[in-house]
């Protein structure tokens, strides 16, 4: 399995607090992804890094903030938590672009209420 | 923006089996991926094919893709109960200059029966 951790795995927390997950990776692969996935919705792009300091927006980005100051470490934040982004979240890591496989950690359980 | 479905939403059938799920997608793509997410995990990748390749095949999967149509078929012969998963294709889109970002479907669930 890809080395790839997220942190915490599960978290519950009130409406208007900040909130971040952490994702480490001990591949040294360049990019690395936040999804969130929700019932009916599939699994949908927040952010994406392509370097460290380098981030890109991605479908959902709306709440939410990323920072890579290390290669092996993409942080996702959530500024004021409300209850639509209670959800599943992914961290994924790849070598390359998207033409070749991502290596997903086992996810964020975050519930807001 | 969706760029991959899947069909069919749910899938059952009998251990011993084959399972064929399929992906339709909007734009032009240089390559799809199908991945498989277990219950409780993340997902996992299967198997890529390049948007030039026809059929590939690993192990029990066979994955075909026609460009005309803009459809991919993921099969896994001789299903065992441990194939019980969801199932996710995914693409590049061309169209968004999206070399580096994947588009994924919401997935096909598959359950084996013993």
């Amino acid at each position: 399995d890809a080395g790839i951790t997220q942190s915490p795995r599960h978290k519950v927390t009130e409406t208007g607090t900040p909130v971040t997950l952490r994702c480490h990776q001990t591949e040294n692969h360049r990019y690395m992804y936040w999804y969130r996935q929700d019932p009916g919705h599939g699994l949908r792009l927040i952010h994406y890094s392509y370097g460290v300091k380098d981030t890109d927006k991605g479908e959902v980005s709306d709440g939410y903030s990323v920072s890579r100051s290390k290669t092996e470490d993409f942080l996702l934040t959530l500024e004021s938590a409300t209850s639509s982004q209670t959800s599943v979240y992914f961290c994924a890591i790849s070598e390359g672009q998207a033409r070749t496989p991502q290596h997903f950690g086992d996810g964020t359980r975050l519930s807001i209420l | 923006s969706q760029q991959g479905e899947e069909d069919p939403q749910a899938l059952s059938i009998q251990e011993g089996e084959n399972a064929t799920m399929n992906c339709s997608y909007k734009t032009s793509i240089n390559n799809l991926q199908w991945y498989r997410q277990n219950s409780g995990r993340g997902l996992v990748h299967l198997i890529l094919i390049r948007s030039n390749e026809r059929e590939k095949h690993s192990g029990r999967l066979r994955v075909t893709l026609d460009t005309s149509k803009k459809s991919s078929s993921l099969l896994i012969t001789a299903s065992r109960a441990a194939d019980t998963a969801s199932y996710f294709c995914a693409t590049d889109d061309l169209t968004q200059g999206g070399s580096e970002k994947l588009v994924f479907g919401k997935g096909t669930k598959l359950t084996v029966n013993p």
